[in-house]
């Protein structure tokens, strides 16, 4: 079946030090891999985007990985802030979905603690 | 425009009575999406419509769940006969297409459903 995980424990990093979040899936083809980051009580924020022939995708402090052959997204906050303490959220459109509907299916999400 | 608008922010229904939550998408987004997100969990696809048709429905939405998006533009979601196992998080979602290449799904802030 298909499944995407993401580590469910919470990742308690310093000030200053880098994030790095993991996403695995399988029995996935996607077409494009794309991170949210959400709040409590609050819906997910679109983050960034990363398509299947891309290796690499950079925002600011944020950046994403995707390795298809490993069926895994690595993403960084470097220079982390205790600001960016939240939920991070990754998310899949699947290419072979029927109909292009842009349908998203969501991991379970790793929260990040940064500590001041 | 202001984003996606759900409402009610919260609700708090007794078991069996029947409940309906609205969403105004984007208004450019001819794509919007529900979904249901409970503690812990990611957000989990329900529905999906392109302007007025309804194009997926998952099949984890029982016949008490149904959506509609008259004329394209604003959704509602009613669930009948609430259960206890209904209590959570309803998120809507729009975008355009199928998310364009840079922006994701824009969120609204969700309506959280207690059933008591």
């Amino acid at each position: 079946s298909q499944k995407i995980e993401q580590n469910s424990e919470a990742l308690n990093i310093q000030e200053g030090k880098t994030a790095t979040l993991t996403c695995n899936y399988t029995n996935y083809s996607p077409a494009y891999l794309q991170w949210y980051r959400q709040d409590p009580g609050r819906g997910p924020v679109f983050l960034l985007l990363i398509r299947e022939n891309e290796k690499e995708k950079r925002k600011e402090r944020l950046k994403v990985t995707f390795d298809t052959t490993l069926k895994q997204s690595l993403f960084h906050i470097t220079a982390s802030q205790p600001a960016d303490s939240a939920t991070y959220l990754c998310a899949l459109r699947s290419g072979t979905s029927s109909g292009n509907t842009g349908k998203l299916i969501f991991g379970q999400g790793t929260t990040l603690q940064v500590k001041p | 425009d202001t984003g996606v608008s759900q409402d009610p922010r919260h609700k708090i229904t007794k078991r069996g009575q029947n409940v309906t939550f609205r969403c105004d998408p984007i208004s450019e987004h001819n794509r919007l999406y529900w979904y249901r997100q409970t503690l812990g969990q990611g957000p989990e696809f329900l529905t999906y419509f392109q302007n007025e048709a309804q194009l997926e429905k998952s099949r984890l939405l029982s016949d008490r769940f149904s959506a509609e998006r008259p004329k394209g533009s604003f959704s509602t979601l009613e669930i009948q006969r609430t259960e206890q196992g209904d209590s959570a998080m309803y998120l809507c979602a729009s975008s355009l297409g199928a998310g364009t290449a840079n922006y994701g799904y824009t969120f609204g802030s969700g309506t959280r459903l207690t059933v008591v």
